[in-house]
């Protein structure tokens, strides 16, 4: 199974700033996944994170406000970007690998 | 679109007892999973079933998938303390997207 290290576990973060979280996986995967979690919700996927692509964004969730990068097939950044208290959640990578698995999630708070 | 309903979605129960979260999906899938989800925590892989029949097992848990009924089941057997989490099923759709139910908050009671 896969290995995922994701930072950071977790920060608070000003109003209007940005924040970038990083997933770095142990082995080369062809899709890396983002999903949003709020407080008490199931996930949501935010992207699809290929390397050598433009990620694929899911209804509601636009590039200028979480761009997304993968420069190779072992890493993948989200940046959520000009944050609001709206933006408070926790953000989780994936990777699916006959079953999926997931970083320890960045739990973000907006003040 | 797949939709997938999980029930109940919160569930207390005394230690000693057995008890069983439902997952249904609505249209044709062959993989599912269970993970569960500490407080604060992430999603720890539980169950991945692949074929219709499938039973798996790992202590008091077990899982099966029927996906001609197109319903999984994740049996708790003897409840204990430790098992309080939230649990989720996740169905793999047509696109190789995972779909997820609401999950289920389980609260085992001494």
């Amino acid at each position: 199974s896969a290995v995922i290290s994701q930072k950071p576990s977790r920060d608070i973060c000003q109003r209007g700033t940005s924040l970038t979280i990083q997933c770095q996986v142990d082995s080369q995967v062809t899709m890396m996944f983002w999903y949003r979690q709020q407080p008490g919700q199931s996930l949501t996927l935010i992207a699809t994170a290929n390397q050598g692509s433009e990620a694929t964004y899911e209804s509601g969730f636009v590039i200028d406000k979480f761009p997304i990068s993968r420069p190779n097939l072992t890493f993948s950044t989200l940046t959520v970007s000009n944050m609001s208290p709206e933006d408070s959640s926790i953000y989780l990578c994936s990777v699916e690998e006959v079953g999926a698995f997931f970083g320890q999630g960045t739990r973000l708070t907006v003040v | 679109e797949l939709k997938v309903e999980q029930n109940p979605l919160f569930l207390s129960m005394q230690e000693g007892k057995n008890y069983t979260i439902y997952c249904n999906y609505s249209t044709t899938s062959d993989r599912l999973y269970w993970y569960r989800q500490d407080p604060g925590k992430s999603l720890e892989s539980l169950f991945v079933l692949l074929s219709n029949g499938a039973v798996k097992q790992e202590g008091r848990l077990m899982a099966s998938l029927d996906t001609k009924a197109r319903l999984s089941t994740l049996h708790i057997t003897a409840a204990v303390h430790d098992l309080s989490a939230t649990y989720f099923c996740a169905v793999v759709d047509s696109n190789y997207q995972l779909i997820w139910g609401a999950g289920t908050k389980l609260i085992i009671k001494p």
